[in-house]
């Protein structure tokens, strides 16, 4: 079984819809984050979180809320999304605990089409 | 703030060709050093890693050597086949556990 993964795989939904992207781990990492991926602009940072309670803004955070539901468990929603969110969605986790490791594991992607 | 510069791609290969994918970085400190590759429908997967000067990385045919007087952090592979056919993103790691990571160089390589 992969270590994360993210459901769903593939989604379209319309201009204003709230949807929520979900990622599991099974890495028993304590830090996991969400990017976006569009071609050309490599990949950019929306939300990270270090623990249960500890959760950041990353680079583009606008327009996206997310949730830490357990150690293995962090949500990212789109309130109402626009077309411009149209993009490929990354979860990713890092360090187990107790350790200082910057290496980052991804899952498979959430392709996102807003029409 | 940090930063990661890559090639611009798409580089287009022959099979058996020797590649270059050049990265550059700026960061304080000493940051860790990655190579990520990401195949066709697929998350990013860690392709080698380098956490202090000079340190070479390498795995599965590719190496990259950590040079912090140039803050250099090139890919190589001295035969490409096929099947390297990805986007490959070089990144660094510093501060606060994240990953700042360059555009991804497009690698195609043909028979």
């Amino acid at each position: 079984d992969a270590d994360v993964t993210q459901t769903p795989r593939n989604r379209i939904t319309k201009t204003g819809k709230r949807i929520m992207l979900e990622c599991s781990q099974t890495k028993g990492h304590d830090r996991m984050y969400w990017y976006r991926q569009d071609p050309g602009l490599g990949l950019r940072l929306i939300y990270y979180s270090f623990d249960v309670k500890d959760i950041n803004k990353g680079e583009i955070s606008d327009g996206y809320s997310v949730s830490r539901q357990a150690q293995a468990k962090f949500s990212l929603s789109l309130e109402s999304a626009i077309p411009n969110q149209t993009a490929l969605y990354f979860c990713a986790t890092s360090g187990a605990r107790g350790t200082f490791s910057y290496e980052q594991y991804f899952g498979p992607g959430t392709r996102l089409t807003v029409t | 703030g940090d930063s990661v510069t890559q090639m611009e791609g798409p580089v287009t290969l022959s099979e058996e060709a020797f590649l270059t994918i050049n990265c550059t970085y700026t960061a304080t400190g000493y940051p860790s050093l990655f190579w990520y590759v990401q195949y066709p429908g697929e998350g990013l997967q860690l392709l080698l890693k380098a956490t202090k000067a000079d340190d070479k990385g390498s795995n599965k045919g590719f190496e990259a050597t950590y040079r912090k007087e140039t803050t250099s952090f090139h890919l190589e592979k001295g035969s490409v086949q096929v099947s390297d056919s990805a986007v490959y993103f070089c990144a660094l790691g510093a501060g606060s556990y994240q990953l700042t990571f360059g555009k991804g160089t497009k690698l195609s390589v043909i028979p």
